[in-house]
């Protein structure tokens, strides 16, 4: 089956610096992949979409100067999480279709100190 | 607004038994509807999809059904294992091609 790589897959970080996630799909070509981030118990929350060569499209409430996205090939996604802080630790999933159907990567756990 | 609604609390089944979960959604008509896995730390695993068309879809010991009256889908697994034991989590079809709206997840826990 569509195999969907996320790296790292846990990150610690110091407050007010960048941190970047790398979402790849391994043998297939992702026209479109989206970027979710959950918190402990509740659901997923889309924060953004993107098209591979266009810009992301951010879900309402989502930063994008500070969650930014590059799709620069049909194979990898990055999501830059700059500046962060505390509030932003959590779990962030890619997820990548190549039109047939969405599969997910196994998650960053971002934990910023 | 489209709303999805499953049980927060854990669930508590025995070995062997049958665990039922409930995926209830409002101000919505999916055309389909859609059960993952996924234990802790780790990224959903798609399960079954199951159509507005179809009452019932079944998958070696899991059993989904799909009421669009009552607008609830069940997801039952037969002959539960510890090995079970995770949050399910149901999606329904956003607004664009493969964006999914997700419920909040229902943790199961089988014990031996």
């Amino acid at each position: 089956g569509a195999v969907v790589s996320q790296h790292p897959s846990w990150v610690i970080c110091k407050s007010g610096t960048s941190v970047k996630i790398e979402c790849r799909s391994l043998d297939f070509q992702a026209t479109t992949m989206f970027w979710y981030r959950q918190f402990p118990k509740q659901s997923l929350m889309l924060m953004a979409t993107s098209n591979e060569g266009s810009k992301a499209t951010y879900e309402q409430g989502v930063e994008k100067d500070k969650f930014l996205i590059n799709h620069a090939s049909l194979t990898l996604s990055t999501l830059t999480v700059t500046s962060a802080h505390p509030e932003d630790s959590s779990f962030y999933i890619c997820s990548a279709s190549d039109g047939g159907g969405a599969f997910f990567g196994q998650g960053t756990r971002l934990t910023v100190v | 607004s489209q709303k999805i609604e499953q049980n927060s609390e854990a669930l508590n089944i025995q070995e062997g038994k049958t665990a039922t979960l409930t995926c209830n959604y409002t101000n919505y008509s999916p055309a389909y509807l859609q059960w993952y896995r996924q234990d802790p730390g780790r990224g959903p695993v798609f399960l079954l999809l199951i159509r507005e068309n179809e009452k019932e879809k079944r998958k070696e010991r899991l059993k989904v059904t799909f009421d669009t009256t009552l607008k609830q889908s069940l997801f039952h697994i037969t002959a539960s294992q510890p090995a079970d034991s995770a949050t399910y989590l149901c999606a329904l079809p956003g607004d664009s091609n493969y964006q999914l709206i997700w419920g909040a997840g229902t943790k199961l826990i089988i014990k031996p």
